[in-house]
């Protein structure tokens, strides 16, 4: 099973600031890694597939980038709407497997 | 609109059994695949179950292979999940979540539904 480790837990920022999440893959998944967005009592929302390709209707401010087993979300300028939990998948290998999230709280 | 909707979640002893749906509506629903994805009470994500679009392909994660049952109707553009032998582990919020890749390989997971609950507990 490939694990996923997200780092920081907790990321402690202001509104405006860039915010930069990390996912790391325990073997390489190439490019196969998507990144979802989820609120308090929402589901959770795709921003990211494939590492580095925005879904339909997510702000230029998301931003992905990383392969092999090194990966980055990066949000240019946190929006209040923003600050959620964000969590990695993999598509490489089944079983698919999420990180355990990063929080992205106001500072 | 996309739109999938679960039901099917409630209160259930352990050792029992409930069967959870999702509604799919706004999209071709025969062409994808579709998955079934649980949350517990303030925890991560954790993928359950996967079919493909003829159900010629299912799979399970570890932790419910021989309890849970996956299936489709696809003239009624329904996803379902039948759950077995229930322990209290399995409580948590179950979201079905269609899936997409591009054209190749497993899929990533987009739109999700709102979730039911599942609440085990004598």
């Amino acid at each position: 099973e490939i694990v996923l480790t997200q780092s920081p837990a907790t990321l402690s920022l202001s509104p405006g600031e860039r915010a930069t999440l990390s996912c790391r893959a325990s073997q390489s998944i190439t490019t196969y890694l998507a990144w979802y967005q989820q609120k308090p009592g929402q589901a959770p929302r795709l921003l990211i597939y494939d590492a580095s390709n925005r879904a339909t209707g997510i702000p230029a401010r998301f931003s992905g980038s990383g392969s092999g087993t090194d990966f980055t979300l990066t949000i240019s300028s946190l929006e209040p709407e923003d600050f959620a939990v964000y969590y990695c998948q993999q598509r490489n290998n089944r079983p698919f497997t999420f990180g355990g999230g990063t929080k992205v709280e106001i500072k | 609109e996309v739109q999938l909707v679960e039901s099917g979640g409630g209160l259930v002893q352990p050792g029992g059994s409930l069967r959870l749906s999702c509604a799919a509506s706004g999209f071709t629903f025969n062409i994808y695949s579709m998955n079934w994805v649980r949350q517990a009470p303030g925890k991560g994500l954790e993928w359950v179950s996967y079919i493909s679009t003829s159900s010629s392909s299912i799979y399970y994660a570890d932790s419910v292979k021989g309890r849970f049952t996956i299936s489709r109707d696809n003239a009624k553009n329904s996803l379902y999940l039948q759950m077995n032998s229930l322990r209290d582990e399995d409580a948590a919020v179950y979201y079905c979540a269609r899936g997409s890749n591009g054209g190749s390989g497993w899929p990533w997971f987009d739109p999700w539904g709102q979730g039911t609950l599942v609440t085990v507990s004598s």
